[in-house]
């Protein structure tokens, strides 16, 4: 099982300002099959990254993500109001997909 | 549009069997190209995959809940149900269905998700 930990536990930043996420996995990540969730309190998690990099339809173009093998980072360029929230990576290359434990983003 | 939307009791006793149910709206279970998947989350937790089915009826389980777990699949409902059995305190989550693709075809993420469910186990 490939186990995914995530960094920072939490992220307290402000509005405006780049917020850098990052997913590291145990062993290499088949295909960069790596996505990135954004879940809000009481809603489900929706899908903003897959594939490492490809956002999902309609998400916004200050949502970026990057990285290979065992090393991801999810970028949000500018923080809006709507963006702070706990994101989890997600590894489905290979069976069992698994999450990471999630960072938080925390208005300052 | 495609829509999920999870069933089922909010309270299961302790050694019994939680069973839930997602209903898939505005498509059809019957496409060829995803597989349909159950992911719970524990109060203030992060999210694990339970397991998922194909419309035919073949399944893939999470090696951690496999003995406990059966995915079931009703087309001609357009549904598909969760059954855990033996539940314990543990097994208290959100549960939540979404569509995706695994790695043993083009994989793709779990890109459409229903609100999710909460089950309490408790007696």
């Amino acid at each position: 099982e490939i186990v995914l930990t995530q960094s920072p536990g939490t992220l307290s930043l402000s509005p405006g300002e780049r917020a850098t996420l990052s997913c590291r996995a145990s062993q290499s990540v088949s295909s960069s099959y790596l996505a990135w969730y954004q879940q809000k309190p009481g809603q489900a998690p929706r899908l903003l990254i897959y594939g490492a990099s490809s956002r999902a339809t309609g998400i916004p173009d200050r949502f970026s993500g990057s990285g290979s093998g065992t090393d991801f980072t999810l970028t949000i360029s500018r923080l809006e109001p709507e963006d702070f929230a706990v994101y989890y990576c997600q590894q489905y290359g290979s069976s069992p997909e698994t999450f990471g434990q999630g960072t938080k983003v925390e208005i300052k | 549009q495609l829509q999920l939307q999870e069933s089922g009791p909010g309270l299961v006793k302790p050694s019994e069997t939680l069973s839930l149910t997602c209903t898939v709206s505005g498509g059809s279970i019957s496409s060829s190209s995803y597989y349909w998947g159950w992911i719970r989350q524990p109060p203030g937790k992060g999210l694990e995959w339970i397991g998922s089915i194909y419309y035919s009826g073949s399944t893939y389980y999470n090696p951690s809940l496999k003995s406990r777990v059966t995915i079931s699949v009703d087309t001609s409902k357009n549904q598909f149900s969760l059954k855990l059995s033996s539940v314990t305190a543990a097994d208290t989550a959100v549960y939540y269905c979404a569509r995706h693709t695994p790695d043993f075809m083009v994989a793709e993420p779990f890109d459409i998700w229903g609100q999710g469910t909460m089950v309490t186990v408790s007696s």
